[in-house]
């Protein structure tokens, strides 16, 4: 089964203070790995797929890269807008096309 | 804004009862998923529907059911509610079934009393 684990659980950051999020997984192949922001009470939001290892995406202060065993998403000079929940999930290549997704780590970032 | 709807966004009822959620994909998306999000569980994949036809399932109850319409709009079915199916339960649609990203609605939140 497709096990993704997030780390640090919670961040908290000043702003402006850069950080990087953690999401390893482990799965029979990987289709693709994908990142979510999700704010309180509200649906994920899209930010991101990563294909292979060595893939790099770019979204404003965002960054995702993806190696065999985890993904990264570092956050540059982050504003108080980028506090949010960000989620991160697998997809493999056996099976159905289900997402399994991590905890989630979960951003404060003070002004 | 994803362009997947959901409705209702609140629902509050007993146990035992029966509830419908519902979902509207995005334009051209033929592929939907629901989700459930708990807070000790987090999220959970339920139930895969493409294009009318069921494609994959997920750790859902038997007391759960979905299908998917001919205008590709799908519908949640929860029946005998117990305490612990209270959560959000969120709809997701995606071009096909294959290596695309799904796209997200804002939930709904469901509370059994």
């Amino acid at each position: 089964e497709d096990q993704v684990t997030q780390s640090p659980e919670a961040l908290r950051l000043q702003e402006g203070e850069s950080s990087s999020l953690n999401c390893s997984y482990t799965v029979s192949g990987l289709r693709g790995l994908f990142w979510y922001r999700q704010d309180p009470g509200k649906g994920p939001e899209f930010l991101f797929t990563l294909y292979s290892a060595g893939e790099e995406k770019e979204k404003e202060r965002l960054k995702a890269t993806l190696t065999k065993k985890e993904s990264f998403l570092h956050i540059t000079a982050p504003k108080p807008e980028d506090s949010a929940t960000y989620l991160c999930a697998v997809q493999g290549l056996i099976g159905d096309y289900k997402l399994s997704f991590g905890a989630g780590t979960t951003v404060t970032v003070r002004a | 804004d994803s362009g997947v709807t959901q409705t209702p966004k609140h629902l509050i009822t007993a146990t035992g009862q029966r509830v419908t959620l519902r979902c509207s994909p995005r334009s051209g998306d033929l592929s939907v998923y629901w989700y459930q999000q708990s807070l000790d569980q987090g999220l959970q994949f339920l139930i895969q529907y493409y294009n009318g036809e069921e494609r994959a399932k997920g750790n859902i109850l038997e007391r759960f059911s979905a299908q998917q319409f001919p205008d590709l709009h799908s519908e949640l079915n929860l029946s005998s509610l117990e305490l612990g199916d209270s959560a959000l339960y969120f709809c997701a649609s995606s071009v096909d079934s294959g290596r695309t990203e799904q796209f997200f609605g804002p939930g709904t939140r469901l509370t059994v009393l």
